[in-house]
């Protein structure tokens, strides 16, 4: 069973829409952190979120943590194709550890 | 800040040959680094941590025989992949973290594709 299930799994969308991509658990966690990964690199952190109905945003990124901080959402505003990559949440795998459990990601694409 | 060099970026190499992937922490030490592997379209999937100068913790189903970690100093960390198979293909990423707890972000390579012919 997957610990976290992400989706949509994929997403293809033009420019300039708008998109959310969910993050979800039957568990609580103290913290959830979102990366974006492009092809051949390593993830790189976007945002942690820590407590429960927190909301915070980077620039055209929205990110809200769930009241019981069992799940989580991304929302893009207005895509660019410079979104494009596959979205990674993760959590700690140990409470109070740094060791990190990823879902599985939601790939998306942006065309111009 | 907090940039973590992986090399190399490619290896392309016979089925029975050992590879060693380095993982350097740049501009901070690393108390702890982690080896993940990714398969295509699949998500990030942990293999071992490791902390400086102790035995690295390996995943349950990760042959620590196969993937050899060594964890030398505070910005080197170190995974050798021993008598390489094609099934062992795959893209195999470094992450550091500066100070332990579960809040705080993990910084990551750029990996490495490794191929086994």
């Amino acid at each position: 069973t997957q610990l976290l299930e992400q989706s949509p799994q994929f997403l293809s969308i033009q420019e300039g829409e708008n998109l959310t991509v969910y993050c979800n658990s039957s568990s609580v966690f103290s913290s959830l952190q979102w990366y974006r990964q492009e092809p051949g690199e390593g993830p790189v952190l976007l945002v942690t979120v820590v407590t429960g109905g927190e909301v915070k945003k980077l620039k055209r990124l929205t990110f809200q943590f769930g009241d019981a901080r069992k799940d989580s959402s991304l929302h893009i505003t207005a895509a660019q194709p410079g979104d494009t990559g596959l979205y990674l949440c993760a959590v700690p795998t140990y409470s109070g550890y740094s060791t990190l459990t990823f879902g599985k990601g939601t790939m998306l694409l942006v065309s111009p | 800040g907090a940039v973590v060099s992986q090399h190399p970026s490619r290896v392309i190499c016979k089925s029975g040959t050992s590879v060693k992937i380095e993982c350097r922490s740049l501009d901070f030490q690393a108390t702890t680094m982690f080896w993940y592997r990714q398969f295509p379209k699949q998500s990030l999937m942990l293999m071992a941590t490791s902390n400086e100068g102790s035995k690295a913790t390996y995943e349950q189903g990760v042959e620590k025989d196969k993937f050899l970690i060594n964890h030398a100093s505070l910005t080197l960390s170190t995974l050798t992949v021993t008598s390489a198979h094609p099934e062992d293909s795959s893209f195999y990423i470094c992450s550091a973290t500066t100070v332990a707890g579960s809040n705080q972000p993990q910084h990551f390579g750029d990996g490495t594709r490794l191929s086994i012919l």
